[in-house]
């Protein structure tokens, strides 16, 4: 059963618009909560993380924002550009030291 | 920038054949993955090391095996490759397993057995 879910395999957005990524989890002894972006042959590159302390969280252009109750974060892409088409995976962990737990994965393509 | 590599990068062989995927990273990381990732679908832990002569299988059943002899050093190897290990494969290392650690990726090694 999948700890980490991205019910959205793809998602297009216009340049210049907000790209919004979701992902919901059910281990309720997740407390920590990463972004990765990955394009086609190479490997996934760290774009943002989470604690569970905070509810917000953002770094340029990136924010992530965290609902602990709904179990549900979501990365915002303000605003979107040519370049930010990638596969974007949600992974999350544990303070116990549990390792990283990845989704599927949504493809965000945006066009010009 | 992550200083951690992984070759080759594409490999293409026949079944039966053995097969080695090398892992290097120069960070003084003492944890160490392999990631096995199929298109549009999550990453799955096949492999971790926290160290030095420790290896622990993951999530992800698999055939192949891991060594750690040396910190920067973490490969992986198919006895005997199979149209089914057919993949990409994902080698990262961190500081901590989880919390409030980041995973650093290499660039993967793309494997197709024929």
């Amino acid at each position: 059963d999948q700890q980490v879910k991205q019910n959205s395999p793809s998602l297009s957005v216009q340049e210049g618009r907000i790209s919004i990524l979701n992902c919901d989890y059910t281990n309720s002894m997740f407390d920590y909560f990463l972004w990765y972006k990955k394009y086609p042959a190479e490997g996934p590159t760290f774009l943002i993380s989470i604690s569970s302390i905070k509810d917000k969280n953002e770094d340029g252009r990136f924010t992530v924002f965290l609902n602990k109750s709904a179990k549900h974060l979501s990365l915002h892409i303000v605003p979107s550009q040519p370049g930010d088409s990638a596969v974007y995976f949600c992974a999350a962990s544990d303070n116990y030291g549990q390792n990283f737990v990845f989704g599927p994965g949504t493809r965000l393509s945006v066009l010009p | 920038e992550a200083d951690i590599y992984q070759t080759p990068r594409y490999l293409v062989i026949g079944t039966g054949k053995k097969i080695t995927l090398e892992c290097s990273q120069t960070m003084g990381h003492d944890k160490m993955y392999w990631y096995q990732q199929d298109p549009g679908m999550e990453l799955h832990l096949i492999h971790y090391s926290y160290g030095v002569n420790s290896t622990e299988k993951g999530d992800l059943s698999s055939e192949s095996t891991v060594s750690r002899i040396r910190t920067e050093h973490f490969p992986l190897t198919l006895e005997s490759a199979r149209p089914s290990h057919t993949s990409q494969y994902l080698c990262a290392s961190s500081v901590e397993a989880g919390g409030s650690g980041e995973l650093f990726f290499g660039e993967g090694s793309r494997l197709t057995v024929l």
